[in-house]
């Protein structure tokens, strides 16, 4: 139990467009989800945490206006890195609150690398 | 600044040998995580600890939450090539979110 799954795995995007990743809890219902961004060789950094039904907590410096979150569904979150520009590259990862695991256990997905020409 | 300082940041050891990853804060957590990642993949949940001292084993793995909550140590007996990753502790202050250590990067040479 406690699956979460992202899409795209890879995206490789021209500057100036925009990405849609994809974050799904597969058997569980998740209301509160998590979207992380890793450098290489560096550790997960939080950028928002993405409540169903509400607006997006975004962390102290993450442009919201750059990175658009929805939370649509109790099993579906989303993230869009809007007008993409090299320095976006990274490695995007989501997760989400498994109910019954306690609040603070989060469930990771497989993450989604971003390439930006 | 990191919240949680892991120690050390890099650790090689043959196969077969134990190694210890130690994670330090002067905050307290409410509970504490370790993930493993592996390159291109997302973390992995090994375990949560919420109580002060609390020990938890999981085959060659055990690990550890300090008294006061502030502190946590993994400890892998006889390593094996499939323990090689990056381990990740990560602590929860009770308002759900996840503050990382910069991770320990561990091989085990065959």
């Amino acid at each position: 139990g406690a699956v979460v799954s992202q899409h795209p795995s890879r995206v490789i995007c021209k500057s100036g467009t925009s990405v849609k990743i994809e974050c799904r809890s597969l058997d569980f219902q998740a209301t509160t989800m998590f979207w992380y961004r890793q450098f290489p060789k560096q550790s997960l950094m939080l950028m928002a945490t993405s409540n169903e039904g509400s607006k997006a907590t975004y962390e102290q410096g993450v442009e919201k206006d750059k990175f658009l979150i929805n939370h649509a569904s109790l099993t579906l979150s989303t993230l869009t890195v809007t007008s993409a520009h090299p320095e976006d590259s990274s490695f995007y990862i989501c997760s989400a609150n498994a109910p019954g695991q306690g609040q603070e256990t989060q469930y990771f997905g497989p993450g989604t690398r971003l390439l930006v020409l | 600044t990191q919240l949680l300082e892991q120690s050390p940041q890099f650790l090689s050891i043959q196969e077969g040998e134990n190694l210890t990853v130690y994670c330090n804060s002067s905050s307290v957590f409410s509970s504490l995580q370790w993930y493993r990642q592996e390159p291109g993949e997302g973390p992995v949940l090994l375990v949560t600890v919420v109580t002060g001292g609390e020990v938890k084993k999981l085959k060659r793995l055990t690990f550890q939450f300090g008294d006061a909550r502030k502190d946590s140590s993994l400890h892998i007996t006889a390593a094996q090539p499939g323990d090689t990753g990056l381990y990740l502790c990560a602590g929860a202050q009770g308002d759900y979110k996840l503050s990382f250590g910069a991770g320990t990067t561990v091989t085990v040479r065959a």
